[in-house]
């Protein structure tokens, strides 16, 4: 069965330097992985994608993230925080197809000025 | 203005009643689904149907119950059966095998 772990519960940056959140996941066969941002009581938005294309996939707001097979890995970067950015982030691993999709605990990033 | 809406937004129900959570789409998707989130924790499948008239159960579908007789619409309904109900409840749709989208949220507090 595939599974997905966050490795931080939480990480605070400075606005203006970089943001990694990080990803692990496991799973039998090659999975899509996705990340998802969910800003206080809102819904769930989602940043990228990934389904076996290009390993290093881009998303919205300037967030990136890197599929490695090897390390069983999907990290989300970002160059330059920026105060909008503070939200709960999810990586989620869905296999065969996306109606059983797994989420991870969630990352909560903050920004401080 | 496409997209998912779920009502109402906040919601409180005594011990004992059932009450039934919105979902509507117009985005066309055949999948829903329906997902209960607790404060530290990632989001936990209760019910997701493929099809109008066909849904099947998540990981923690006892105490829930839902429908599905228009492709638009996906209610849930907590019954006085689920122990703990007071949560964040999350719907979501998509294409089959694609990915989903979500609504904005009902927060659910029994009082």
């Amino acid at each position: 069965a595939q599974s997905v772990t966050q490795l931080d519960s939480h990480v605070s940056v400075s606005e203006g330097t970089p943001v990694l959140l990080r990803c692990n996941y496991s799973s039998s066969y090659s999975p899509s992985l996705f990340w998802y941002v969910q800003h206080p009581n809102k819904g769930l938005q989602l940043l990228l994608k990934y389904t076996s294309a290009a390993t290093l996939v881009k998303g919205i707001n300037g967030f990136e993230a890197e599929f490695k097979k090897s390390e069983t890995s999907f990290h989300l970067t970002k160059p330059s925080a920026h105060m909008s950015d503070a939200a709960e982030y999810f990586c989620v691993v869905s296999l065969y197809n996306n109606n059983d999709m797994r989420f991870g605990a969630g990352t909560r990033l903050t920004v401080k000025p | 203005d496409g997209g998912i809406t779920q009502s109402p937004k906040y919601l409180f129900r005594k011990e004992g009643q059932n009450v039934t959570l919105s979902c509507e789409q117009n985005l066309n998707h055949d999948a829903m689904y329906w997902y209960r989130q607790d404060p530290g924790q990632g989001l936990r499948l209760i019910y997701y149907s493929q099809i109008v008239n066909d849904f099947q159960k998540g990981d923690i579908a006892e105490g829930y119950s839902v429908s599905r007789e228009k492709k638009e619409s996906f209610p849930l309904t907590v019954t006085s059966a689920q122990k703990n109900p007071t949560a964040f409840y999350l719907c979501a749709s998509s294409r089959l095998n694609n990915e989903q989208f979500f609504g904005p949220g009902t927060r659910l507090t029994v009082l």
